[in-house]
């Protein structure tokens, strides 16, 4: 079974153009996350879909962002326009179900990240 | 403020050592994964726990939820466990994960 799969693994534009990233989740999962992780930070989270449904955007830094998922399946993350501070390496992950705390878990799948590079 | 803090930030063993790795986290979180990446790649999820303790091969993670602790433990380290070592707090039910900073683990023949 395929993993999490990430498009493009690198991206290099310049300051005010637009990047888009794609993310393929695992065949069934309705939950799909993206994360950021900055030069030097901790990763953070960004959003939270449930199927085509935004379930939880708290952590877009502003609305530069804009993520969809369409018909439930991938997600495309946007950037418009860019900007320096926006660099980073860019994590998707899915799972299957929410997490249980009170029997058997549902683990994240994550994807393997796109480095955006913002000049 | 949710929290997740690691220690230690960096660790340089010799093969075959014993490595533990520790994870502290705040109020709000209930459950912890336990994940890793290698130079270049991906992140590799080890373990989801929100009660005791798991185990795959080598592999151990703990969890006290009394203490808001966690542990993931290495025996008999290699090189190829070198890597850097992530723990995640689920906060609420949703499955978002607050990210400690990880632990870079350099494991030298």
């Amino acid at each position: 079974e395929a993993g999490v799969t990430q498009f493009p693994s690198h991206s290099v534009i310049e300051k005010g153009q637009t990047v888009t990233l794609r993310c393929d989740p695992i065949s069934g999962h309705d939950n799909l996350y993206w994360y950021r992780r900055v030069m030097g930070k901790e990763i953070k989270f960004l959003l939270h879909f449930v199927k085509e449904s935004k379930q939880d955007e708290s952590g877009m830094p502003n609305n530069r962002f804009l993520a969809e998922r369409t018909g439930g399946t991938y997600s495309t993350l946007k950037v418009q326009p860019a900007e320096l501070e926006d660099s980073g390496v860019y994590f998707c992950a899915s799972s299957q179900f929410l997490p249980s705390f009170s029997g058997s878990s549902n683990e994240q799948f994550f994807g393997p990240g796109t480095r955006l590079t913002v000049l | 403020k949710n929290e997740v803090e690691q220690s230690p930030q960096n660790l340089t063993a010799q093969e075959g050592e014993f490595i533990t790795i520790n994870c502290s986290y705040s109020v709000g979180i209930s459950a912890l994964h336990w994940l890793q990446q290698h130079p270049g790649g991906g992140i590799v999820s080890l373990f989801m726990l929100s009660s005791g303790k798991k185990k795959h091969g080598r592999l151990i993670a703990t969890i006290n939820i009394q203490e808001k602790h966690s542990s993931l433990h290495i025996t008999a380290s290699h090189p190829r466990d070198s890597a850097v070592y992530i723990c995640a707090g689920y906060l609420g039910s949703q499955g978002n994960l607050i990210f400690g900073k990880g632990t870079k683990l350099s494991v030298k023949p």
